[in-house]
This record gives structure tokens, C-alpha cells and sequence, in this order.
């Protein structure tokens, strides 16, 4: 079965430095890969996806994110913190055996300290 | 404005009653999802629907039920044979069946047992 994996349930950054937050997934195939957003008492939202165009993806409000298939990643990455970025993030799966489904991982909470 | 809409916002339920969550959308997209998020756990799928009068049980589908009559429509109830329903629920759809499609979230219905 397909799991994605999220290092680190909490992470703290300063403003101004840089954001990674980590993703790892099994697969059988390759997946499609996406990582949302989620502002408090809010739905997600799409940030980026890889769809196996280019292995590094840019998304919206400047994260970006590399495919790495040998290492079975997809890091999300943020030259420079804004308060702003503070949320929970989600990375998903999709593709192989849970094809019709999403699997999505616990998630990481990112606090942006001043 | 296209999007997802949720009604309502919060909802407040007593042991043994039985409470549907509204979730519509004019994004003319074919399949609709259903989510429970409690903290710490990301989302877990209930039900989901590809199309009109079908649709599939997801994870943690026992102690719910949905229809599917319209397409724009994709309703949640929550029975009294869910033990502990008090969460976060997310309704989402996506436009087909592509594997690349990215889900499209609406704002969520928190659910509190009293």
C-alpha cells in the first residue's frame, strides 16, 4: 500500500530563513505528488504538484519542490520565511494500487518566529 | 466565483442524533470526497463519489453515509453509530479521473458532540 511520510511534525523558522519541509513516500510506481496548505479553521490548498514534467517544481507564494526518485522524495522548500507562511502543510500521493484515492501524510506545522 | 461551499460552518450534535454536512460545487467536477481531520492525523477518507448515483466507501467509512443524486451535490451524515464523530470534516472534488488533477477543498464543517 501506498504511505507518504512527513519528517517532523512541528518545525520552527526564523523570518528570513530558509523553510524545508520534508516528504517521503512508497510506491510502487511513479506517483503524482502534491503538497497543500491549510491556514487555521480553513480548507487546503494546492501549492504545487509534480506531475513528471520536470523534477522541480515551482508552486505559489514562492515554495518550490524536487522530485527525487532514487531517494523516493519530494522536499518542499522556501528560499526566504514569511510570517505570512505560517500553517500546516500536506503532502500527497496519488497513482498505483490507490489510484482513484489521494493518500495524504499527517502533516508538518511550520511556525515562522520574528 | 466557482468554488466548494460547506454548510454549516459548525455544528453542534447530541449523543444519538444523527446530523448531514452539506457540501456543493459549481466546478462542474465529476468526482467528490469526503474527509474527517482530527489533529495530528492529516485526512482520512470517509466516501468519495467518481460519479452521479455511485460512489465507494473510503477508511474510516462506518458510522456515515452519503448520496450522490446530483452532481453538484455530494452530502455527509453522520449517524449515531459513529462512537466519536467530533472532528473536522473536508469536502473536496476534482475534475475527472486523472491521476494529475488536484483536489479542490472547501472551508470545512467542525463538528462538536455535546
Amino acid at each position: 500500500a501506498q504511505s507518504v511520510t512527513q519528517l517532523g511534525s512541528h518545525v520552527s523558522v526564523s523570518e528570513g530563513a530558509l523553510v524545508l519541509l520534508r516528504c517521503n513516500y512508497s510506491s510502487s510506481v511513479p506517483p503524482y505528488l502534491f503538497w497543500y496548505v491549510q491556514y487555521p479553521n480553513q480548507g487546503l490548498q494546492l501549492l504545487l504538484k509534480y506531475t513528471s514534467a520536470a523534477t522541480l517544481v515551482k508552486g505559489i507564494n514562492g515554495f518550490e519542490a524536487e522530485f527525487k526518485k532514487s531517494e523516493t522524495s519530494f522536499h518542499l522548500t522556501k528560499p526566504s520565511a514569511h510570517m505570512s507562511d505560517a500553517a500546516e502543510y500536506f503532502c500527497a500521493v496519488r497513482g498505483g494500487a490507490s489510484y482513484d484515492k489521494v493518500i495524504f501524510g499527517p502533516g508538518t506545522s511550520l511556525s515562522v518566529i520574528p | 466565483d466557482g468554488g466548494i461551499t460547506q454548510s454549516p460552518k459548525y455544528l453542534f450534535r447530541k449523543e444519538g442524533q444523527n446530523v448531514t454536512l452539506s457540501c456543493e460545487q459549481n466546478l462542474n467536477h465529476d468526482a467528490m470526497y469526503w474527509y474527517r481531520q482530527d489533529p495530528g492525523q492529516g485526512l482520512r477518507l470517509i466516501y468519495y463519489s467518481q460519479i452521479v448515483n455511485d460512489f465507494q466507501k473510503g477508511d474510516i467509512a462506518e458510522g456515515y453515509s452519503v448520496s450522490r443524486e446530483k452532481k453538484e451535490s455530494f452530502p455527509l451524515t453522520v449517524t449515531s453509530a459513529q462512537k466519536n464523530p467530533t472532528a473536522f470534516y473536508l469536502c473536496a472534488s476534482t475534475p475527472g479521473t486523472g491521476l494529475y488533477n488536484e483536489q479542490f477543498f472547501g472551508p470545512g464543517t467542525r463538528l462538536t458532540v455535546l
